[in-house]
């Protein structure tokens, strides 16, 4: 009874170089998202995807790629990481993007030095 | 832009007490509203959703919608100390299929 599965938990990066956030769900849901969280701020929707096969950006989405792996994997790739991309990031799914039941992942900590 | 507003606290309430938390919009065409819950170091997790149409009470929790004032409250009856965390409100305006405004959040505190 997992939910949505984040990795990694943390994670420290140089400027300019690249990971993967990889996150995962087995609830057989549709729509999944990644957000940023920053202090004093809300949750910023980086990207979704609506249904399988579908991407579309958010409302920060520059300095990012996502990939739509299968019904279960959303992944998030910063190419090439700057200081400003250090926050905490969440991956979320819902059932469809009318359905704003979020599910969270545990997040990931990610600093950029 | 549209806007979702909270203050951010903290909000200190006895143990027992009632906590109302407040949160004001700006997209007076906003059809749900939400409030989730954050433990501190922990992800969000839903606690109460409302529409355009009227208020909801669930057990301790009661959502209330101000639609000429363009706020909506959260109001936590008999707080307990495992009530402390931070409460987001989000909001989904009607133009938007996807997309929740969500506030920065509201720290709770219970004192015992």
């Amino acid at each position: 009874n997992a939910g949505v599965t984040q990795t990694p938990k943390f994670q420290v990066l140089k400027t300019g170089q690249s990971m993967t956030l990889q996150c995962a769900q087995d609830m057989n849901h549709n729509s999944m998202y990644w957000y940023r969280q920053d202090p004093g701020m809300g949750l910023r929707l980086i990207y979704y995807s609506a249904s399988e096969g579908t991407t579309d950006k958010g409302e920060v989405p520059n300095g990012y790629n996502v990939s739509r792996l299968n019904k279960r994997e959303f992944s998030l790739r910063l190419e090439s990481a700057a200081p400003s991309q250090t926050s905490v990031y969440f991956c979320a799914s819902s059932f469809g993007t009318g359905n704003e039941k979020l599910f969270f992942g545990s997040g990931t900590q990610l600093s950029v030095l | 832009q549209k806007e979702v507003e909270q203050n951010s606290g903290p909000l200190s309430v006895p143990e027992g007490a009632i906590a109302s938390l407040n949160c004001t919009y700006s997209d007076r065409g906003s059809q749900s509203f939400f409030w989730y819950r954050q433990y501190s170091g922990k992800s969000p997790e839903l606690i109460m959703f409302i529409y355009s149409n009227g208020d909801k009470e669930d057990g301790r929790f009661t959502a209330q919608l101000n639609k000429a004032s363009q706020y909506v409250s959260l109001l936590i009856r008999d707080s307990q100390p495992s009530d402390s965390a931070t409460y987001l409100c989000a909001v989904k305006g009607m133009d938007s299929n996807y997309q929740l405004i969500w506030g920065a959040g509201t720290k709770l505190i219970i004192k015992p």
